[in-house]
């Protein structure tokens, strides 16, 4: 079974731009959460989906948003770049929600120059 | 403070040692304690999750939860120099959404 997917592998963004990134859940999986990690850091909770609902969301301004398609896929947009948001962004899905089996994708890498 | 501590390393072991590797943490709330593996560049692979106190057992990985000390424990036999990565501790309430993660233990196996 093919895993969690990210697009894309990597980007480089002005401070200012816009970003969108994208991700595509395990099969048979409902549930899509977005973390942001910051090299030598831990993964930061940013959203989390669930049946194109939103269910939580972390401690990110507003130009954070996501959204969740019928077919369980889901967008990170991030406005407005700064230079603090470089960083590994991950994607981790679940079946129902469940936080204690996520399983993460290989994440996208921005970098914002 | 910090709701998750982790000693970020790094920390080197030879090869066939038994790796101790631990976190602790203030949330007296949180109920599931999970173990991530991350090699460079990757994204974290779960290891395995506790619910509550006690061990859990897979394979060559061991992980135990104290709750009464806030603090949780991965221990790695026979270690092998694949096991080289950052381990990173995650953690949850019942109910929650979200994982709060330590900062990550990065550890070498020497061959």
């Amino acid at each position: 079974d093919a895993g969690v997917t990210q697009s894309p592998t990597h980007l480089i963004k002005t401070r200012g731009q816009h970003v969108t990134l994208r991700c595509s859940p395990i099969s048979g999986h409902k549930s899509v959460s977005w973390y942001q990690q910051v090299l030598g850091q831990g993964p930061q909770f940013i959203f989390q989906y669930y049946e194109k609902e939103e269910r939580g969301r972390g401690n990110f301004p507003d130009r954070f948003s996501a959204r969740q398609f019928p077919n369980y896929s889901s967008e990170l947009n991030v406005n407005a770049l700064l230079l603090g948001d470089s960083a590994l962004y991950l994607c981790a899905s679940s079946k129902s929600g469940t936080v204690y089996e996520q399983y993460f994708g290989p994440g996208t890498r921005l970098t914002v120059t | 403070q910090k709701e998750v501590e982790q000693d970020p390393g790094p920390l080197s072991v030879p090869e066939g040692a038994i790796v101790s590797l631990n976190c602790t943490y203030s949330n007296s709330a949180f109920q599931y304690f999970m173990w991530y593996r991350q090699y460079s560049r990757k994204g974290p692979e779960l290891l395995m999750y506790t619910y509550s106190s006690g061990n859990k057992e897979d394979g060559r990985f061991t992980a135990q939860v104290d709750k009464s000390s806030k603090y949780i424990s991965l221990f790695i036999r026979d270690s092998q120099p694949s096991d080289s990565a950052t381990y990173l501790c995650a953690m949850s309430g019942f109910g929650n959404e979200k994982l709060t993660f330590g900062t990550g233990t990065r550890l070498t196996i020497i061959p």
